[in-house]
């Protein structure tokens, strides 16, 4: 397909396991983000990788958290050691500038829905 | 500190009227607004967005008004469509749109 592609789709993991979230973007688009949405509240932002710049990990809420970009392309977020508190929709997005410049746009994919027991 | 917010959880209105959604933020540093419509079990869908240096975009049957002396955007979509119902997020950024503050949602019910 031609849209950012997410896996798993859904994922139940026992606090204490590290877990894996893959996100294969749009092709040629050299930005490419994750956020998190928690049970009824808006995005929040977790990282930001912009072609082979180093990325901006200002969102990460803990050093649990950490993600890769290989290649340019596809990328893996990491939790480590994980916490109830990490259930929540994992969203990957990508655009194909630093930033859309002149609609801001997002291309989202259908997230990865973590659930830790 | 919640830097934007949508106050209303949800709205409610009927197929042909208007349906105005709500924002409000707290920083002035933020530069550029931007609606995504999200529906379930599906990632959010760009809608339309509006630079500070303007009051007004529009795009087909919505439009964004931004008032920065208030620090308030609204979106409106007229007329409202039952394929419309879907929770509508409001997000700004300074500088790098793709890395946006979200408000938490207004849920939109469009009733036939």
């Amino acid at each position: 397909g031609a849209g950012v592609s997410q896996s798993p789709s859904n994922k139940v993991t026992e606090k204490g396991k590290d877990v894996e979230l893959r996100c294969d973007p749009i092709s040629g688009h050299t930005a490419l983000y994750w956020y998190r949405q928690s049970l009824g509240q808006g995005l929040e932002f977790l990282i930001y990788f912009q072609g082979n710049s180093a990325p901006d990990k200002s969102g990460l809420p803990s050093d649990r958290f950490s993600a890769e970009r290989t290649g340019g392309s596809v990328s893996t977020l990491t939790i480590q050691r994980t916490q109830q508190e990490d259930s929540a929709v994992y969203l990957c997005a990508s655009s194909p500038q630093p930033y859309t410049a002149n609609t801001g746009e997002l291309f989202f994919g259908e997230g990865s829905r973590l659930t830790v027991l | 500190d919640q830097q934007v917010k949508q106050n209303s959880p949800s709205l409610s209105v009927q197929e042909g009227r208007i349906s105005i959604l709500n924002c409000d933020y707290t920083n002035s540093m933020f530069d550029y607004f931007l609606w995504y419509k999200k529906y379930p079990a599906e990632g959010p869908t760009f809608l339309i967005s509006i630079s500070s240096i303007k009051d007004k975009n529009e795009d087909g049957r919505f439009t964004v008004f931004l008032n920065k002396s208030a620090k308030h955007l609204s979106l409106h979509i007229v007329p409202s469509q039952p394929g419309d119902s879907a929770v509508y997020f409001c997000a700004a950024s300074n500088g790098n749109a793709g890395k946006s503050t979200f408000g938490d949602g207004t849920t939109l019910t469009v009733k036939p």
